[in-house]
């Protein structure tokens, strides 16, 4: 069975002060690992697709790298407008496109 | 930009209800999906379909219903709301063999 693990279940940040968040994942074969942002009383919104291990993504103070068993969301200098929930979602090759998603990382960034 | 649009952001019923959720999807994408969310337990799918008038049950189908009567559009039925139906919906879509889900808004039920 697919399973995703996001940690720290919260995280809060002083604006500016870097940090990571994590994704541990275990899948038979993975197809795509997936980065949302979701703010309170939204709808998740989509931010990368990451597809093999070593592969990086960039979009603005946000960057996401992969390796065979996790990934990682860096966040550089982050603002208050980073704050939101941030959500990891792994697919797996071969089987049901349905992504297992991970419960999910609150981050405040006080200013 | 993909846009996909819920019907209601906020619902007040009554227990015993009959509620639907409509969801409409612009991008001619094969799959949708209703999920709820609530605090602590994350996203739980509840229904997905593949392709017009095709449904598959999620991991807590109980209680609910879907028709996908045409290809943009994807509605989640509760033939008689209870108050453990109070939760956030979602509803996403995706093209056909990606991983990526496009949300919308959502829509808060609350049944009293």
């Amino acid at each position: 069975e697919d399973q995703v693990t996001q940690s720290p279940e919260a995280l809060r940040l002083q604006e500016g002060e870097s940090s990571s968040l994590n994704c541990s994942y275990t899948v038979s074969g993975l197809r795509g690992l997936f980065w949302y942002r979701q703010d309170p009383g939204k709808g998740p919104e989509f931010l990368f697709t990451l597809y093999s291990a070593g592969e990086e993504k960039e979009k603005e103070r946000l960057k996401a790298t992969l390796t065979k068993k996790e990934s990682f969301l860096h966040i550089t200098a982050p603002k208050p407008e980073d704050s939101a929930t941030y959500l990891c979602a792994v697919q797996a090759a071969g089987g049901s496109y349905i992504p297992t998603f991970g419960r999910g990382t609150s981050l405040i960034v006080h200013p | 930009d993909v846009k996909v649009t819920q019907s209601s952001r906020y619902l007040v019923k009554r227990t015993g209800e009959k509620v639907f959720l409509e969801c409409v999807q612009d991008m001619d994408h094969e799959n949708m999906f209703w999920y709820r969310q609530d605090p602590g337990l994350g996203l739980r799918l509840i229904y997905f379909s593949y392709d017009v008038k095709m449904k598959e049950k999620g991991d807590i189908p109980e209680g609910y219903s879907v028709s996908r009567e045409k290809k943009e559009r994807f509605s989640l039925i509760l033939e008689s709301a209870s108050t453990n139906q109070t939760s956030m919906y979602l509803c996403a879509s995706s093209g056909a063999g990606t991983g990526e889900l496009f949300f919308g808004e959502g829509s808060r039920l609350t049944v009293l």
